[in-house]
């Protein structure tokens, strides 16, 4: 079936620490892949996108994800966490297939430990 | 910037009443979304328009309705508000692809529903 799994429900790090927060998708075509954050009592706001060419794409924040299509991944990352940053990830995919429909997965909870 | 509002950021309704959530968007955005989000679930999609007066189910349109008579303005509607449908009622919007842009949505702060 066709589905976007994040699979950590809930991630804890340290301010100034590394982060990287999972997501595969399981799709037959590559999709269109992103990245949102949902601060506390906010609505998303869209961090970075993938369509095609450089697996590497940068974001707002300093965030940054890899896609890598024999994983099926397309990975979060930031060098250096900053407590701001606590907040709700999403992944979401918009299948390749003609439609604008958006998968998302279920999140993943980042909490920030000074 | 593009501007998603929601009528209300709280709503506290009864049992069997009909609600109505609304929302605006100020980008002339073809495509418009409702979804709930509930701990755990991430966001499921309610149901979504692609244009005025065109609705299309989502994943879960049951006891839900939609209304789109302009194209800044989505609503939903509890025909019948029931305990299950306490939410967080989120609302987005998008252009199409064709527009050049990317399928990217563009959320507002969203409605958290009680039903008592």
């Amino acid at each position: 079936a066709q589905s976007v799994t994040q699979p950590d429900i809930h991630i804890t790090v340290s301010e100034g620490a590394s982060l990287e927060l999972r997501c595969n998708y399981s799709y037959g075509a590559t999709p269109y892949l992103f990245w949102y954050v949902q601060s506390p009592g906010q609505g998303l706001q869209l961090l970075l996108k993938y369509f095609s060419g450089d697996t590497l794409v940068q974001g707002i924040k300093g965030f940054e994800a890899e896609f890598k299509r024999s994983q099926s991944s397309f990975n979060l990352r930031k060098p250096s966490v900053h407590w701001s940053d606590a907040a709700e990830y999403f992944c979401a995919v918009v299948p390749n297939t003609g439609g604008f429909k958006t998968i998302f997965g279920a999140g993943t909870r980042l909490f920030v430990k000074a | 910037d593009v501007k998603v509002t929601q009528s209300s950021r709280y709503l506290v309704k009864r049992t069997g009443e009909k609600v109505f959530l609304e929302c605006v968007q100020d980008m002339d955005h073809e495509n418009m979304f409702w979804y709930r989000q509930d701990p755990g679930l991430g966001l499921r999609l309610i149901y979504f328009s692609y244009d005025v007066k065109m609705k299309e189910k989502g994943d879960i349109p049951e006891g839900y309705s939609v209304s789109r008579e302009k194209k800044e303005r989505f609503s939903l509607i509890l025909e019948s508000a029931s305990t299950n449908q306490t939410s967080m009622y989120l609302c987005a919007s998008s252009t199409p692809k064709l527009a050049g842009t990317s399928y990217e949505q563009y959320f507002g702060p969203g409605t958290r529903l009680t039903v008592t």
